[in-house]
């Protein structure tokens, strides 16, 4: 099946910094999905993304489908954006089938 | 926005017991999923329903089944439970159209089997 990285795994913030999450995935994929899952372990929905480009206030993600990789950024981060965020990747007819990543778990410190 | 409600946020139960999890959602999706969410080994898919009474199995349904009999319930069921189902477990749903797979989670349930 897909190979999903994440990178970094940790990472530590001062409130205001600006952030770049990475995943890598091992084949081609029409489902592309970032999440973030807050300290009491509720999953968000922040982008449906199989290509491209959106933005949502702070948040934005780009998909570059050809060269197998997706990047989230967070700028002018908060305290508030502290947890997990995962990527999840479906392909094919089964896209629905989501493989997720391991996560990368953000810090953001007042 | 989109509700996905889980019955139970925190429960335990004695090994063997027969368990129960319940999920509802409020959008008419047609999709549903029941995950699991452990230390290390991340989320993964237990069991899927495309439609009422439908289902497939994800990558880890031993010991699990589940019931879809109206649109917006998807049940999970331990049919006897043990100390290594104990775990987070997570619902979630999506539209059925190509371009309409966003996936909206409930809350979760944290299960403990002693």
């Amino acid at each position: 099946g897909i190979q999903v990285e994440q990178s970094p795994p940790d990472l530590i913030l001062q409130e205001g910094a600006n952030s770049t999450l990475r995943c890598n995935f091992s084949d081609s994929v029409n489902n592309l999905q970032w999440f973030h899952q807050n300290p009491w372990g509720q999953l968000i929905n922040l982008f449906y993304i199989p290509s491209g480009t959106k933005q949502n206030g702070r948040l934005s993600a780009t998909t570059v489908a050809t060269e197998r990789y997706s990047l989230l950024y967070i700028s002018s981060s908060q305290t508030t954006d502290s947890g997990v965020y995962f990527c999840a990747v479906g392909s094919g007819g089964s896209n629905y089938k989501l493989t997720f990543g391991k996560g990368t778990l953000l810090t953001v410190n007042p | 926005d989109v509700k996905v409600t889980q019955s139970s946020r925190y429960l335990v139960k004695r090994t063997g017991e027969k368990v129960f999890l319940e999920c509802v959602q409020d959008m008419d999706h047609e999709n549903m999923f029941w995950y699991r969410q452990d230390p290390g080994l991340g989320l993964r898919l237990i069991y899927f329903s495309y439609d009422v009474k439908m289902k497939e199995k994800g990558d880890i349904p031993e010991g699990y089944s589940v019931s879809r009999e109206k649109k917006e319930r998807f049940s999970l069921i331990l049919e006897s439970a043990s100390t290594n189902q104990t775990s987070m477990y997570l619902c979630a749903s999506s539209l059925k159209q190509l371009g309409g797979e966003k996936l909206f989670f409930g809350s979760g349930t944290q299960l403990s089997v002693l």
